[in-house]
């Protein structure tokens, strides 16, 4: 199964900063990754989808990209909604395997 | 929308049923995936299985053999069986749906394996 590994564990940040994480991946899965986040209590909600196309309804602050081996989410202007633990998905190959989260909460 | 149904409580080595009600989207429309995913109390997320628009099922290694996904096209519902439970097997798990495999997901069902 591809490996996924998103650094860091958790980040804290404040309303307004402009904030990353990463996502690397153990083979290469070319534009098969997603980007999720859960809310404390929710289930995972899809952001991002083919690293870098925003879901219907995500705030714009929202990117996703690539750089080498690495995916990464940015989200410019942090706001408190924004509150949670993100995901990365790869479902190049079967099984779909995730990262092991990013936890961005407030200072 | 996607809701998922089931025993909360269930004893090793039993056999558990959860059943997943969609709305608002035919189970067979085409390119659909419908999976279920589990996470476990420490947050990790475990693919375990999709039965595609088709009717075609895929399952995760780490359940094979264990887990049967299967739907049920005049209720449009999926199910999942998952036999021979043991504690480890304790999670919520989430019925996933959508075009894009992670498209939209349900509000998830804790299920726990105790005797």
């Amino acid at each position: 199964a591809i490996q996924v590994t998103q650094s860091p564990s958790s980040l804290s940040a404040s309303v307004g900063d402009r904030v990353t994480m990463t996502c690397r991946t153990s083979q290469d899965v070319r534009n098969a990754l997603f980007w999720c986040r859960q809310k404390p209590g929710k289930p995972p909600q899809l952001l991002i989808f083919d690293v870098s196309r925003l879901r219907s309804g995500v705030p714009s602050r929202f990117s996703g990209g690539r750089s080498g081996a690495d995916f990464i989410l940015t989200i410019n202007s942090v706001q408190p909604e924004d509150v949670g633990t993100y995901y990365c998905v790869q479902n190049l190959n079967f099984p779909v395997t995730f990262g092991q989260g990013t936890k961005l909460d407030l200072k | 929308q996607l809701q998922e149904s089931g025993p909360g409580l269930v004893k090793p080595a039993q056999t558990l049923s959860l059943t997943c009600s969609v709305s608002g989207v035919s189970i067979t429309a085409a390119g659909h995936y419908w999976s279920w995913v589990r996470q476990f109390a420490g947050k990790g997320l475990e693919w375990v299985g999709y039965i595609f628009y088709s009717g075609a099922t895929y399952y995760n290694p780490s359940v094979q053999g264990r887990a049967f996904v299967s739907r049920d096209t005049s209720q449009n519902q999926v199910s999942l069986e998952l036999t021979s439970l043991t504690a480890a097997d304790s999670a919520v798990y989430f019925c996933v749906g959508g075009f894009r495999i992670v498209d939209t997901w349900g509000q998830g069902m804790l299920v726990t394996v105790s005797s």
